[in-house]
């Protein structure tokens, strides 16, 4: 039942560098978010988008959402050390509930 | 961590064992939900409570179970459990049913020998 896949699976930058990390999508939704999870933490939610919004802002963090495509993009500017995570898409799943893909590895290097 | 603690973090039990897993979170939030986190399959929906005595099956159910006597907690249940279950159990809150933001709690290392 697997809904949104991240792609890169792993991502290595220097920091000041900008990410990218995309998200792919099978079925219609209605939203779409972006969580954080730092090593040994849970889960911190970044940012959600709804399916008829295109562009997203929350300070360093830009998501895009290309509903025709089923895709979103979360953009990190700027990048710094402590941005080191993973980061998963959830969206519309299993009866009505959020599913999570499996996340994308950021590495940001000093 | 959003006011949502796990107890305990780590916990080491045999195979065939009862484990107990619990969840309590002062946010007065409606909606909570466990899940499993595991290398190559990312986050699994296991159980979700709706409120009150009000839960149901999330995927993966199979050998779990829950109840939530009080908004704030939310306890799951392994009845005997297999080293499949090994894991890292998530418990989330949200204050918006099915598809809303949620708020997650620090997790629990569970390894079952």
């Amino acid at each position: 039942s697997q809904q949104g896949e991240e792609d890169p699976q792993a991502l290595s930058i220097q920091e000041g560098e900008n990410a990218t990390m995309n998200c792919s999508y099978k079925t219609s939704i209605n939203n779409l978010q972006w969580y954080r999870q730092n090593s040994g933490r849970g889960l911190v939610h970044l940012i959600l988008i709804r399916s008829n919004e295109r562009e997203k802002h929350s300070g360093r963090l830009r998501v895009t959402l290309d509903t025709s495509k089923k895709s979103s993009s979360l953009l990190i500017t700027a990048s710094r050390a402590a941005d080191t995570a993973s980061y998963f898409c959830a969206t519309d799943g299993w009866r009505g509930k959020l599913i999570f893909g499996q996340g994308t590895e950021l590495s940001v290097k000093p | 961590d959003a006011g949502i603690t796990q107890s305990p973090r780590h916990k080491v039990t045999e195979t065939g064992t009862p484990v107990t897993l619990r969840c309590h979170q002062t946010e007065n939030h409606r909606y909570m939900y466990w899940y499993r986190q595991d290398p190559g399959h990312g986050l699994r929906l296991i159980h979700y409570s709706y409120g009150v005595k009000d839960t149901d099956k999330g995927e993966v159910s199979d050998g779990y179970s829950v109840s939530r006597s009080k908004t704030e907690d939310f306890l799951l249940t392994l009845e005997s459990a297999t080293s499949s279950q090994t894991s890292v159990y998530f418990c989330a809150i949200s204050d918006r049913q099915g598809l809303g933001e949620q708020y997650f709690g620090p997790g629990t290392r569970l390894t079952v020998t």
